[in-house]
């Protein structure tokens, strides 16, 4: 099944302790992108990738970080969380810019 | 940079009744438009999208959206909603380059019986 896998789907937190939020899809796509939700705020986007080795800044980059070493994982890293990260997180993918994107199910962090 | 209104943060329906979703951008370049629906704790599943073309673009579910470029707008229809469609509803927007992905706040469609 053609799918965006996000893990874990649930995590609290302490401050500071580093956590790996990771995001793998089976569908072969060159774009790949984290996005924030939070009440009122819709959606925004943190680091996207056009391809392995390719991560560019979204819109709220601060305070996390990302990498792309193979094509099917785009893991989301928070160095040093803070409580202003809680909020649920998702994973996309896309094959190319206008396919729209297909979103993985969404992990809500809590930040203590 | 691109930005998207979506005007009605909630919209109650009754069932079978049609419904209306209002989404406007706001963009200096040509785009790409997009409809989003989320259920209760789950991820967004893509609605419909405008790439180019007929206006008219028609979706899953029954759900169709009209691009008006002299609007800026790309609202999103049904004729007549389900109790099962009691979603949120995001509308996106994305430049040509595919580099700039923005969403609007979302809609929360609640159908009542």
């Amino acid at each position: 099944e053609a799918q965006v896998t996000q893990n874990p789907r649930y995590l609290i937190t302490v401050t500071g302790k580093k956590l790996t939020v990771t995001c793998s899809q089976n569908m072969n796509h060159e774009y790949m992108s984290w996005y924030r939700q939070d009440p009122g705020l819709g959606l925004r986007q943190i680091y996207y990738s056009m391809n392995v080795e390719v991560t560019d800044k979204g819109d709220v980059p601060e305070g996390y970080k990302v990498s792309r070493k193979e094509k099917r994982n785009f893991p989301l890293i928070l160095e040093s969380p803070s409580p202003n990260q809680t909020s649920l997180y998702f994973c996309a993918s896309s094959f190319r810019d206008n396919y729209g994107y297909t979103f993985g199910s969404g992990t809500r962090l809590t930040v203590v | 940079a691109q930005s998207v209104t979506q005007l009605d943060s909630q919209v109650p329906v009754f069932e079978e009744a049609p419904v209306e979703l209002r989404c406007n951008y706001s963009s200096s370049v040509s785009v790409y438009l997009f409809w989003y629906v989320q259920y209760p704790n789950q991820g967004l599943q893509l609605l419909l999208k405008y790439l180019s073309g007929s206006t008219l673009v028609k979706g899953i579910n029954g759900f169709e959206a009209e691009f008006n470029k002299s609007q800026t707008s790309f609202h999103l229809r049904k004729p007549s909603v389900h109790i099962s469609d009691t979603a949120e509803y995001f509308c996106a927007v994305s430049d040509r380059d595919g580099q700039n992905f923005v969403f609007g706040p979302g809609t929360r469609l609640s159908v009542l019986p």
